[in-house]
């Protein structure tokens, strides 16, 4: 079955390490995107990839970094700068862009990051 | 920036009981989007709404877009411990609301 993969579904992290969250999918979507949520504050934009090579800021990209090499993958790198990483992020894929119109995500399962 | 506002933000039902939560956004919505999500886990699509006046079922969801596409409800009818869980609502614009979250009381 097509879907998202997200791994780890757990990781804790010392402070002033970066860490790398995994994100691929069989899809055979175009867009990607990731975003976090905190309690009482929804989803958070992070980052969004329309295509491969390409990828945009969100909301909120401050102490992020992604790369889209492959259609299938979008990792997240929450690096030392990011000042209050602990949350749950969650990777989504689209077969188009929102720019297109109909824009129906597929989410994955979310990692939880733990700075401790 | 466009924002959606979710109300109720937490809502206790009896099961068997209706329910409503709405969505309201600050700008005319192009579409409109409702996920489900459990806790610690994704988000699952319900349904999307994309003309003024719309109104999509699904099982005992319903969820409607009015006239002037800034406000959407999600409705559903005698619920089930199955229907507990975390509400949004999502825009085109890659924007969500801060959810509701729904507890159903046996």
């Amino acid at each position: 079955d097509g879907g998202i993969t997200q791994s780890p579904k757990y990781l804790f992290r010392k402070e002033g390490q970066n860490v790398t969250l995994s994100c691929e999918q069989n899809l055979n979507h175009d867009a990607m995107y990731w975003y976090r949520q905190d309690p009482g504050q929804g989803l958070r934009l992070i980052y969004y990839s329309q295509i491969v090579n390409d990828f945009q800021k969100g909301d909120i990209a401050e102490g992020y970094s992604v790369s889209r090499e492959k259609k299938e993958s979008f990792p997240l790198t929450v690096t030392s700068a990011q000042k209050n990483p602990t949350a749950f992020y969650l990777c989504a894929s689209s077969k188009s862009s929102w720019a297109d119109g109909a824009n129906v995500l597929t989410f994955g399962a979310g990692s939880r990051l733990t700075v401790l | 920036s466009q924002e959606l506002e979710q109300s109720p933000q937490s809502l206790i039902v009896q099961e068997g009981k209706n329910l409503t939560i709405n969505c309201t956004s600050s700008k005319t919505l192009y579409g409109l989007y409702w996920y489900k999500q459990k806790y610690g886990e994704g988000l699952i699509f319900l349904m999307m709404l994309q003309k003024g006046g719309e109104e999509k079922s699904h099982e005992k969801i319903t969820a409607k877009l009015d006239e002037k596409k800034q406000q959407s409800s999600l409705h559903i009818t005698a619920s089930q411990p199955s229907h507990a869980g975390i509400y949004l609502c999502g825009a085109d614009r890659l924007t969500f609301g801060k959810g509701t979250h729904l507890i159903i009381q046996p």
